[in-house]
């Protein structure tokens, strides 16, 4: 079956450090690959997304870059904000075996510091 | 704004006391999914809707029920709350296997 793997938090940094957020898969078709971004109190947000090997997703400074051969979607931001701090949910969506139902990750909390 | 709304935002309820959370939708998606999140945990599945044919995990206990009268409406209906139902409860919809739009959520406290 499908699975993510995320790596455990907190990650804790200060402002302006760089972030790597690792997120590997298993699936047995050819998945879409999504971040999603989780304020206090909040819903689920979609960050960015990859549909295919080799496709990256970018957005507000986020990165992330879909690895065929390393089977990975890892996110990645230069310089991060206060206003980063959220949880980091890493998902993938395969429906070559006729599911729809997304899988994701356990979740990775983002703590920023002034 | 095309969106997914979630009502009310904060419930509190009884133990055993029959409560509904409703979620509408603007983006006419086909597949509507409730979600329950528990604190630091991710959002686990209860049930989804592809247009009218409902689908329930597994492991989604009887006490949780849910209805979809049309496309924009979902309700979840919870039947008798123990303690251990208090959540966020989460509704998505979604165009087949593709990005999901979340609710902001409906924080449920059972006293």
């Amino acid at each position: 079956g499908n699975s993510v793997t995320q790596m455990e938090g907190p990650v804790t940094l200060s402002e302006e450090a760089f972030l790597t957020i690792n997120c590997t898969y298993t699936a047995t078709g050819y998945p879409s690959l999504f971040w999603y971004v989780q304020y206090p109190g909040e819903g689920l947000q979609l960050l960015l997304k990859a549909t295919k090997a080799d496709d990256k997703g970018s957005n507000k400074g986020f990165e992330a870059t879909y690895r065929k051969e390393t089977t990975s979607f890892h996110l990645e931001k230069g310089s991060v904000q206060v206003s980063d701090s959220a949880v980091y949910f890493c998902a993938l969506s395969d429906s070559s075996g006729g599911s729809y139902i997304p899988t994701f990750g356990r979740g990775t909390s983002l703590i920023v510091h002034p | 704004d095309a969106m997914v709304i979630q009502n009310p935002r904060y419930q509190v309820t009884q133990f055993g006391k029959p409560v509904t959370l409703s979620c509408s939708q603007t983006l006419n998606h086909n597949v509507m999914y409730w979600y329950q999140q528990k604190s630091s945990q991710a959002p686990k599945l209860l049930f989804h809707y592809y247009d009218k044919d409902f689908n329930n995990e597994a492991d989604t206990p009887d006490n949780f029920q849910s209805r979809r009268p049309n496309t924009s409406f979902c309700f979840l209906d919870i039947r008798s709350p123990g303690l251990g139902d208090a959540a966020m409860y989460l509704c998505a919809t979604s165009s087949q296997a593709s990005t999901q739009y979340f609710g902001p959520g409906t924080r449920l406290t059972v006293l």
